[in-house]
């Protein structure tokens, strides 16, 4: 079965280390997202992608970034990681044929658990 | 801007009682709406969703939802909840001619015994 995974499960890092944050996909989706998860805000998108070597901001990009090299993987890179940056991640993926819209339903990873020491 | 309000962040509601989570949404162009439901650590699982015709829309576990398009609402019901709807729930929209989805900040479903 089609699946996403992400990995590590939980990480803990101190403040001014890089990190990375893997999301791999095997649906074959062209879309792919990471989302930032915190209590009294929901889920915010940090970074989208809509294809290779396409990648966008979204609405809490500072500090973060993605690379996409293929259709599978979005990994997330925190250049130097933060306590602010302590929270849940999800990755997403979507598909992109047909009409615009019409595919919109995202399908979640299972969260990487980030703590920022 | 478009956005989404859901109006309570908690609900605690007792086992065989009916619920209702309250979503509106905020947008200048047409929307498609979801449900996600997401338990204990764990992802988002989407749990029903319109992307047009009837405006009542059903899950296979009991859960529908009505999209009315006058008061820009999407609310999510059931008539009977049971423990295992405990979860938090989350509705989001995209707007047409976009892949994005705006989340509200969830309303946590707590079903008391």
């Amino acid at each position: 079965d089609a699946e996403i995974t992400q990995s590590p499960r939980h990480k803990i890092t101190e403040t001014g280390r890089q990190v990375t944050l893997a999301c791999h996909q095997t649906w074959n989706h062209n879309n792919m997202f990471w989302y930032r998860q915190d209590l009294g805000h929901g889920l915010r998108l940090i970074h989208y992608s809509y294809g290779v070597q396409d990648t966008n901001k979204g609405e809490v990009s500072d500090g973060y970034s993605v690379s996409r090299s293929n259709t599978e993987d979005l990994p997330l890179t925190l250049e130097s990681a933060a306590s602010s940056q302590t929270s849940v991640y999800f990755c997403a993926s979507s598909e992109s044929r047909g009409s615009v819209g019409v595919y919109n339903e995202q399908f979640f990873g299972p969260g990487t658990r980030l703590t920022v020491l | 801007a478009q956005s989404v309000t859901q109006l309570d962040s908690q609900v605690p509601v007792f086992e065989e009682a009916p619920v209702e989570l309250r979503c509106n949404y905020s947008s200048s162009v047409s929307v498609y709406l979801f449900w996600y439901v997401q338990y204990p650590n764990q992802g988002l699982q989407l749990l029903l969703k319109y992307l047009s015709g009837s405006t009542l829309v059903e899950s296979i576990n009991g859960f529908e939802a009505e999209f009315n398009k006058s008061q820009t609402s999407f609310h999510l019901r059931k008539p009977s909840v049971h423990i295992s709807d405990t979860a938090e729930y989350f509705c989001a929209f995209s707007g047409a001619g976009s892949y994005q989805l705006t989340f509200g900040k969830g309303t946590k479903l707590s079903v008391i015994p």
